[in-house]
């Protein structure tokens, strides 16, 4: 079981539409959560973060996080032809003394017009 | 500088080569962080500083890669006697300081440098 898992895709949605990216860890203790989005031959780029369970809301993005369900989602509103790209999910595992990040494989979204 | 910076962009050499990628992180931040990126997959992690001490190289695959930060600031990652499964592109990621209770820092990542080994 890899540590990071991500539905590769695509997803398409319309327009306009609520896209919903999920993921799932497998380390219990893991404390920090990231969604990054990545253009075609480009770098990783930030999106969202969160720490705490629940939701974390930034314009159109959304972050929500459940530790018991070892869970975490991007839901994006109102879905953009430029929000096509591949979604990273990425952790940060335990035991809490190191900062690397254990990427996903990624989802790739497509929104079409 | 206003972001990561690493050169260079694009890197050929021929199997047996050494390389020498560079990244410079944003000015001020404390950690650094060094993944290989194969097509069609997320980043894995190799190795990270804080400041100039190197607090995990873990994910180095072999004895073959080498990284360093003896000032703190400009990191280099060395790949001697290249293989063609070190193709690949490297990212250089920075975070501005520890991480804490609440939890980490997040990390930039540069452009990257794409490596092709011929």
């Amino acid at each position: 079981q890899k540590e990071v898992e991500q539905n590769s895709g695509p997803l398409s949605v319309p327009e306009g539409a609520i896209a919903s990216l999920n993921c799932t860890y497998s380390d219990r203790g893991s404390q920090s959560f990231f969604w990054y989005r990545q253009y075609s031959g480009k770098s990783p780029e930030l999106i969202m973060f969160i720490y705490s369970n629940g939701d974390k809301e930034d314009g159109r993005f959304t972050a929500q996080l459940n530790k018991a369900s070892q869970y975490v989602s991007l839901l994006i509103r109102d879905s953009q032809p430029s929000d096509s790209a591949t979604y990273l999910c990425a952790v940060n595992p335990a035991p809490y003394n190191t900062d690397k990040l254990i990427f996903g494989t990624g989802t790739r979204l497509q929104v079409f017009p | 500088g206003a972001g990561v910076s690493q050169s260079p962009r694009y890197k050929v050499a021929k199997r047996g080569q050494d390389v020498a990628l560079r990244c410079d992180p944003i000015s001020g931040h404390v950690s650094l962080f060094w993944y290989q990126q194969a097509l069609g997959q997320g980043p894995e992690f190799l190795t990270y500083f804080q400041n100039e001490a190197q607090l995990d190289k873990s994910g180095l695959p072999s004895d073959r890669f080498f990284a360093e930060r003896p000032e703190g600031s400009v990191s280099t990652l060395k790949i001697q006697r290249t293989q063609q499964e070190d193709s690949a592109v490297y990212l250089c990621a920075s975070s501005s300081r520890l991480g804490g209770a609440q939890g980490n820092q997040p990390q930039h990542f540069g452009d990257g440098t794409r490596l092709s080994i011929l």
